[in-house]
């Protein structure tokens, strides 16, 4: 089944451990980006990436790194957690659009990531 | 800068009644998404919109894209409770950046829906 698994689902930590969120994807997908999603605010992108190697920000990208080291994988890891992060994160991915002019496949979003940071 | 903009961001309705929900953005686009989102879930894609004109219909909703007044609507018709989550609209574009053509969405606020029986 193509899909977009993140993990975990929900995660409570306290300010300043260092955490990773993955993200994964079995559909051979260039693109892959997360997003924070907040009550009023909708859903801002963090950082992106357009293939391996290839990473740059997004709206909101303090406080948050990634890395792109295999197509797949699409991880965000957080160094020094705080409470202003504590959020419903989604990762997503698509093809490149040269690949899909059509639209055919528009964009896969995981579960989500609940997060807690206190 | 794109901005995306969606109103009204709570909606109540009564069973059966018809309303819609708007989708302003600021600049050009060539694709615009609906997503339907329960509560703790992740987003469903309802329909992806290409072109000016473009009118896509499923069961009780239907989504419509005029690009040159910049706007995406999504109606419902003779609304039911199970209609009831948060609707998104969301712009695609594609823009150059160092390491060549990259696509961008971009979300608005989204609207809750709630359907009283």
């Amino acid at each position: 089944e193509a899909q977009v698994t993140q993990n975990p689902r929900y995660l409570i930590t306290v300010t300043g451990k260092k955490l990773t969120v993955t993200c994964s994807q079995n559909m051979n997908h260039e693109y892959m980006s997360w997003y924070r999603q907040d009550p009023g605010l909708g859903l801002r992108q963090i950082y992106y990436s357009m293939n391996v190697e290839v990473t740059d920000k997004g709206d909101v990208p303090e406080g948050y790194k990634v890395s792109r080291k295999e197509k797949r994988n699409f991880p965000l890891i957080l160094e020094s957690p705080s409470p202003n992060q504590t959020s419903l994160y989604f990762c997503a991915s698509s093809l490149s659009r040269y690949r899909d002019s059509q639209a055919n496949y528009g964009y896969t979003f995981g579960s989500g990531t609940r997060l807690t940071v206190v | 800068e794109l901005k995306v903009e969606q109103n009204p961001l709570f909606l109540s309705m009564q069973e059966g009644k018809n309303y819609t929900i708007y989708c302003n953005y600021s600049t050009t686009s060539d694709r615009l998404y609906w997503y339907r989102q329960d509560p703790g879930k992740s987003l469903e894609s309802l329909f992806v919109l290409l072109s000016n004109g473009a009118v896509k219909q499923e069961g009780r909703l239907m989504a419509s894209l005029d690009t040159k007044a910049r706007l995406s609507t999504l109606h419902i018709t003779a609304a039911v409770h199970d209609l009831s989550a948060t609707y998104f609209c969301a712009v695609d574009r594609v823009y150059m950046n160092y390491g060549g053509a990259t696509n961008k969405l971009i979300f608005g606020t989204g609207t809750l829906l709630a359907v009283q029986p």
